[in-house]
């Protein structure tokens, strides 16, 4: 059975610190990972989408990694801000059918960018 | 372009009451439908997930049930509320090229 694990639940850093959040799986099959944030009342938005085949996305400062081997993928925030304060999500996606849709989500990483 | 309308932003009902909260597609056809609950301080829990007219899959034994009536169309209804479906409802939506899952933007239950 697939399992996300997002590690530290909660993690807080001055502005201007890069930093990494960590997102592993238990099992390397998968079809994609998404990258989710969460604003506190919000739905949950899109930020990077990797393939299987893919190794890494970018986007502005947002750079998304994933190593199905070791069955990690990792968010990398360059020059954090405050308005970078957000939970992030990571979401595997499975291929063919069967329970929960396919699709396995972490519980999440809460990141507060203190200014 | 794709768009997911969600509605009502929020919602306050007492125990017992029924409830029916819709979520419309724009813009793809056949997309599989996603109900997720999130519970205040913990992860997202599958509902339900329907990956056609008429077709519902359900993860959670409850009192909760959904309909597809339409392609673009999921409804998550109750015939009567308890306190423990109180949470943040979302609906979703597997779309584009890249098949990337697309959120609404959430329902905010309270059961009192």
């Amino acid at each position: 059975k697939q399992e996300v694990t997002q590690i530290p639940a909660a993690l807080s850093v001055p502005e201007g610190e890069n930093l990494v959040l960590n997102c592993s799986f238990t099992d390397s099959a998968i079809y994609n990972l998404q990258w989710f944030r969460q604003d506190p009342g919000k739905g949950l938005t899109s930020l990077l989408l990797i393939q299987s085949s893919q190794r890494e996305q970018t986007s502005g400062r947002l750079n998304a990694s994933l190593d199905k081997s070791s069955g990690r993928s990792t968010l990398y925030i360059a020059a954090s801000q405050p308005g970078d304060s957000a939970t992030y999500l990571c979401a595997v996606r499975l291929f063919g059918g069967g329970s929960q849709g396919n699709l396995i989500f972490g519980k999440g990483t809460k990141l507060s960018v203190k200014p | 372009s794709q768009t997911i309308h969600q509605w009502p932003a929020t919602l306050v009902q007492p125990v017992g009451s029924p409830l029916s909260l819709e979520c419309t597609v724009e813009g793809t056809s056949n997309p599989n439908l996603y109900w997720y609950r999130q519970a205040a301080g913990r992860g997202l829990q599958l509902l339900f997930y329907s990956v056609g007219i008429g077709q519902i899959s359900s993860e959670v034994p409850q009192n909760l049930s959904a309909s597809r009536p339409q392609d673009r169309q999921f409804i998550l209804s109750s015939k009567k509320l308890l306190l423990s479906d109180s949470g943040f409802y979302l609906c979703a939506y597997l779309g584009g090229s890249n098949e990337k899952l697309f959120f609404g933007s959430g329902t905010q239950l309270s059961v009192l």
